[in-house]
């Protein structure tokens, strides 16, 4: 199976804990995106990547979180001091930049429970 | 700010019947719209997508149509299979022109159930 993979898929943690998450796009996909997604939600922008550039930011993503997309392959999400309120599903998934549509491929996700 | 709407949180459906899932939206810079379908524990799959210079898409029993007008799209499933039963998403993107216009966004979901 070549598609998107995440790891771990639960992760439970301790408040102020910190967690690192990681993602492993399809391998021809050169943008990598990261949403989360709560309770009776849709899942919701955090951040972006073409290759290895991070073009783009949410206003959710608070100084507690970083990402990155090392060489353009994989990528790692990392939240430090984790709250109660981070506590949701986190996607990941990624595209490949040609005159098409925008169709995000996602995987099955990291639920992250803080407890 | 809901950019993107899905009025309603579930609906049920015979098997066989048509499956009619709406959603609005109404930021006027989306030029793509999408349609996923989620399983519990599972990331969203794919289904069929649209560009705002087409008004329908369709693949197999899966078709989409936008009104650019009313700002409004639909997914119709016909006949509806009880395997359709899952949560339903719509998306909106932006032109691919515009940096950072590519983030998906998406309604709140549709909880289809489809009853023998």
């Amino acid at each position: 199976d070549t598609g998107v993979s995440q790891d771990p898929r639960h992760k439970i943690t301790k408040r102020g804990q910190n967690v690192t998450f990681r993602c492993d796009p399809i391998s021809e996909h050169n943008r990598l995106y990261w949403y989360r997604q709560t309770l009776g939600q849709g899942p919701e922008f955090l951040t972006y990547f073409q290759n290895e550039a991070q073009l783009e930011k949410s206003r959710l993503l608070s100084d507690r979180f970083s990402a990155e997309r090392p060489k353009g392959s994989f990528s790692t999400l990392e939240i430090q001091r984790t709250e109660q309120g981070d506590s949701a599903m986190y996607l990941c998934a990624s595209s490949v930049l040609r005159d098409s549509l925008n169709e995000q491929y996602f995987g099955p996700g990291t639920r992250l429970t803080v407890t | 700010d809901q950019q993107v709407k899905q009025n309603s949180p579930s609906l049920s459906v015979q098997e066989g019947r048509i499956s009619i899932l709406n959603c609005d939206y109404t930021n006027s810079m989306f030029d793509y719209f999408l349609w996923y379908k989620k399983y519990p524990a599972e990331g969203p799959t794919f289904l069929i997508s649209i560009s705002s210079i087409k008004d329908k898409n369709e693949d197999g029993r899966f078709t989409v149509f936008l009104n650019k007008s009313a700002k409004h799209l639909s997914l119709h499933i016909v006949p509806s299979q009880p395997g359709d039963s899952a949560v339903y998403f719509c998306a909106a993107s932006g032109s691919k022109r515009i940096q950072g216009a590519q983030k998906l966004v998406f309604g709140q979901g549709t909880r289809l159930t489809i009853n023998p």
